[in-house]
Parts: C-alpha cells; sequence; structure tokens
C-alpha cells in the first residue's frame, strides 16, 4: 500500500536553531498533505495543510512565520520549525492525500520527535 | 466536521472480540466515519471507513447504526499488538483530508 515516510525519525537540538523535518510520498502523488503536533498525553492536532505549488493554509493559532511549510513537489513536504524552543517540543506527524481529498484513506507519516533543550 | 464521543478507555482480554463504540449523533449525509488507530510514538494507522453500509476488512469490522447516529468498531480477535489509541472520525468528502482529532479510545489487550 501507498507509504508516507519522515525524516528524521527523531531529533534534538538546542534553543535558538532551526529544525527541518521532511515529509514524503513514496509511492503516490500528493497534491494535499497535513502537518500535525502531538504533545504527551494528547491528540493530534492539526496545524497546516500543504498543498502543491501554493502557500500552506494554517490552523488558527499556529503562526506561520514560525513554523515554515514548503510544498514544492508532488512527494515532499517539509516543516521548519525556526528559532525553536523547548515548549516546541514535540511529536509532528505529516498525512498525505493523493486523491484531492476523496474518499479513501489518508495515510500518516511515522512521526517525527522534536526535543529542544 | 461532526464531532464524536467516544469512552476514554477499555480494557480487553487478547483473543476475545474488542467492540469500540463511537457516537456521531450530529454526522451529515455527506460524512464518513474513519476509524484510525495510534500505538505509542507512532504515526496513526488507517483500519477501516464506512458510509451506512457495514464494512470488513483484514483488520477489523465496522458496523454503522442505521440512523448514522453512532457506529462500532469490532475487532475480532484482539491481540496484545492491538493495544492502542482508537479514534473515531467523521470526515466529509469535500474536507480535502483534513482530519480532526478527538481524545480516542485508548485500549488495552491484556494476557
Amino acid at each position: 500500500g501507498a507509504v508516507v515516510s519522515q525524516h528524521p525519525s527523531r531529533v534534538i537540538c538546542k534553543s535558538g536553531t532551526s529544525v527541518k523535518i521532511e515529509c514524503r510520498s513514496l509511492d503516490f502523488q500528493a497534491t494535499t498533505m497535513f502537518w500535525y503536533r502531538q504533545f504527551p498525553k494528547q491528540s493530534l492536532m492539526l496545524m497546516a495543510t500543504s498543498n502543491e505549488g501554493s502557500k500552506a493554509t494554517y490552523e488558527q493559532g499556529v503562526e506561520k512565520d514560525k513554523f515554515l511549510i514548503n510544498h514544492a513537489s508532488l512527494t515532499l513536504s517539509t516543516l521548519t520549525v525556526t528559532s525553536a524552543h523547548p515548549e516546541d517540543s514535540s511529536f509532528y506527524i505529516c498525512s498525505a492525500s493523493g486523491s484531492g481529498g476523496a474518499v479513501g484513506e489518508l495515510f500518516f507519516g511515522e512521526g517525527s520527535r522534536l526535543t529542544v533543550l | 466536521d461532526a464531532k464524536t464521543t467516544q469512552p476514554p478507555s477499555m480494557d480487553c482480554a487478547e483473543g476475545r472480540a474488542a467492540n469500540l463504540p463511537c457516537n456521531h449523533s450530529t454526522i451529515s449525509g455527506n460524512e464518513y466515519v474513519y476509524w484510525y488507530r495510534q500505538i505509542h510514538s507512532q504515526g496513526p494507522q488507517y483500519i477501516i471507513h464506512g458510509l451506512k453500509n457495514n464494512e470488513t476488512n483484514e483488520m477489523a469490522s465496522l458496523i454503522i447504526t442505521e440512523d448514522r447516529k453512532s457506529s462500532t468498531l469490532i475487532l475480532p480477535h484482539a491481540t496484545l499488538r492491538d493495544t492502542a489509541v482508537y479514534y473515531c472520525i467523521v470526515r466529509a468528502t469535500d474536507s480535502w483530508g483534513k482530519l480532526q482529532f478527538g481524545a480516542g479510545t485508548q485500549v488495552v489487550v491484556t494476557p
């Protein structure tokens, strides 16, 4: 079946640095990708919708200048956490839709755990 | 998208069927019921989805009531590897894949 891959799976960085997380669709073209954040013992919270070739749409309360999203190709979306701080430590998960949102299963990546020291 | 209500936790004995309920009383006619599960520190895994008919695949069965206001996910023979948080989500066909996750049900399968 379709696979979505995230890299890196774990990253530790110092406060103030920027971290890039990649989300790739391995065997299908993803016109739309979604980025979620999950804090410990909480559910997934949608951060933004990433559309290939256009600007991402951010959910209310998510800072677009802090969480930069680029969806330059049909198989790759990247999330960059700029000037990371300890409160940005979280589990970041992407999902991809290859059918433009039509009914069907959505595929999730394995997640990327960010720890900011 | 309509909201869903699930019990926060459920225990199940290994080898027995696990029946996970979900209420979605405000579901609209164009909204599907989806089930995902998340094993600790992994991304969510798709299980099954349906509109109004009952569905079955190799992982589970989905029973949707006639009025579509509730559904039940059935894991026919629970194993220890089925321990996870199970999310019931309703999704409109025009939602472009955007899912709103609730709190889900923490299922613990015990020997």
